[in-house]
């Protein structure tokens, strides 16, 4: 079974600029998280997402960030515009429900420095 | 306070120590994951408990519903194990959503 899939791995920008974050989850994992997390922090949900409907985007800077799960498989994540403190690992994650229980699967990030 | 608090924050132990790493949280759970991160940022699942004990190789994790606290427990320790270990719940209310502690970083030197 496939993982899920992120791209690109590294991205470095300059502050005020634009950047985008893909992710492809597990074939058949309805919901999709995208989580932030700092240096030396565990991660922060940004939103959830359950098919291309978002379930949770309350911890969302909405001012600046935005993502959509069109279709309900490939979602992206926005900084526009990115300031220095939006540097960190961006993690997609999905899950199932199996049985009683969610299992959450996580990408492998992709790391963004912002100068 | 964070709903999840885990100890110690950083761990250094020889090769072959037994390791523990404990974390406590604050609300009702459906459920308690056990995270492996490795440098570069890829998070593994190792546990998910909602009681009792499960055991993975060197690996045990325990936890106590009525005290909200969990416990990982890595026997014969080897400087692969060196990473992250997070803890995450999951509450009662929150449907899928979980919530991460900090982190404690082991380091097992040889």
């Amino acid at each position: 079974e496939a993982g899920v899939a992120q791209s690109p791995r590294y991205k470095i920008i300059e502050k005020r600029q634009s950047v985008a974050f893909w992710c492809n989850p597990i074939s058949g994992h309805a919901t999709l998280y995208w989580y932030q997390q700092i240096l030396g922090q565990g991660p922060k949900l940004l939103i959830q997402f359950q098919n291309n409907g978002v379930v949770d985007d309350s911890q969302l800077p909405k001012d600046r960030f935005s993502a959509e799960r069109l279709k309900g498989v490939d979602s992206t994540l926005k900084i526009q515009p990115a300031k220095l403190e939006d540097s960190a690992v961006y993690l997609c994650a999905s899950s199932s429900l199996v049985g009683d229980s969610y299992e959450q699967y996580f990408g492998p990030g992709t790391r963004l420095t912002v100068t | 306070k964070n709903e999840v608090e885990q100890s110690p924050q950083n761990l250094t132990a020889q090769e072959g120590e037994f390791i523990t790493i404990n974390c406590s949280y604050s609300v009702g759970i459906s459920a308690l994951h056990w995270l492996q991160q490795h440098p570069g940022g890829g998070i593994v699942s190792l546990f998910m408990l909602s009681s009792g004990k499960k055991k993975h190789g060197r690996l045990i994790a325990t936890i106590n519903i009525q005290e909200k606290h969990s416990s990982l427990h890595i026997t014969a320790s080897h400087p692969r194990d060196s990473a992250v270990y997070i803890c995450a719940v999951r509450s009662e209310t929150s449907g899928s959503r979980l919530t991460f502690g900090e982190g404690t970083q082991l380091t097992v030197n040889p």
